[in-house]
């Protein structure tokens, strides 16, 4: 299995424009998370979805995020519009649900930049 | 009070050296206690699951859960200069509920 997916690898953006980052789940799996990586906040759960369904979005910061899950194969984050805070790695991971072992699966990150 | 804490360093220890991590954690229903290892730009690894109370061993690295007191730790024998990384603690209450609580990361150096 190739793992997590996510494009783009790097982005560097503009203060105001429009950022959408993209992750492919491993196949099977029902989880679909999206974190946020700084230094001062550490690891933050902004989304999460199970089976294709947002099940829990108190972590996203503002109405500036929105996430979409419209197939098991497939997620997107989008900020808009971007802002230097929004600077950081964005992870996506997915997991199977199988009792109650909850290993997540990450994927190598989006560093995003916003000048 | 954040639900877990973790001291994030950074730790620099000389090739061979016990390491000692840890975290605490506020939530009584945390059942589930893992430890997810992140090498610089990559994302984090599962390193050590354990479930409830008690020590696991997995090589060089054994990980322990003390829920009477609200405290994990993982230990590294005979640390390597690969073993360099930021160490996550994580931790959930499990069952059907999909999401882990991390640490915010604790950065390790080993020096040959």
């Amino acid at each position: 299995d190739a793992g997590v997916i996510q494009s783009p690898r790097h982005e560097v953006t503009e203060m105001g424009q429009e950022v959408t980052l993209r992750c492919k789940p491993i196949s099977g799996h029902d989880y679909l998370f999206w974190y946020r990586q700084t230094m001062m906040r550490g690891l933050e759960l902004l989304i999460y979805f199970n089976n294709n369904v947002p099940i829990d979005d108190s972590g996203m910061p503002e109405d500036r995020f929105s996430a979409k899950m419209p197939n098991a194969s497939f997620s997107t984050l989008k900020i808009q519009p971007s802002e230097p805070r929004d600077s950081a790695v964005y992870f996506c991971a997915s997991r199977k649900l199988a009792g109650g072992y909850n290993e997540q699966f990450f994927g190598p990150g989006t560093r995003l930049t916003v000048l | 009070q954040k639900e877990v804490e973790q001291d994030p360093g950074p730790l620099s220890v000389p090739e061979g050296a016990i390491v000692s991590l840890n975290c605490t954690y506020s939530n009584s229903a945390f059942q589930y206690f893992m430890w997810y290892r992140q090498y610089s730009r990559k994302g984090p690894e599962l390193l050590m699951y354990t479930y409830s109370s008690g020590n696991k061993e997995d090589g060089r690295f054994t990980a322990q859960v003390d829920k009477s007191s609200k405290y994990i730790s993982l230990f590294i024998r005979d640390s390597q200069p690969s073993d360099s990384a930021t160490y996550l603690c994580a931790m959930s209450a499990g069952g059907s509920q999909g999401n882990l609580i991390f640490g915010k990361g604790t950065k390790l150096s080993v020096k040959p």
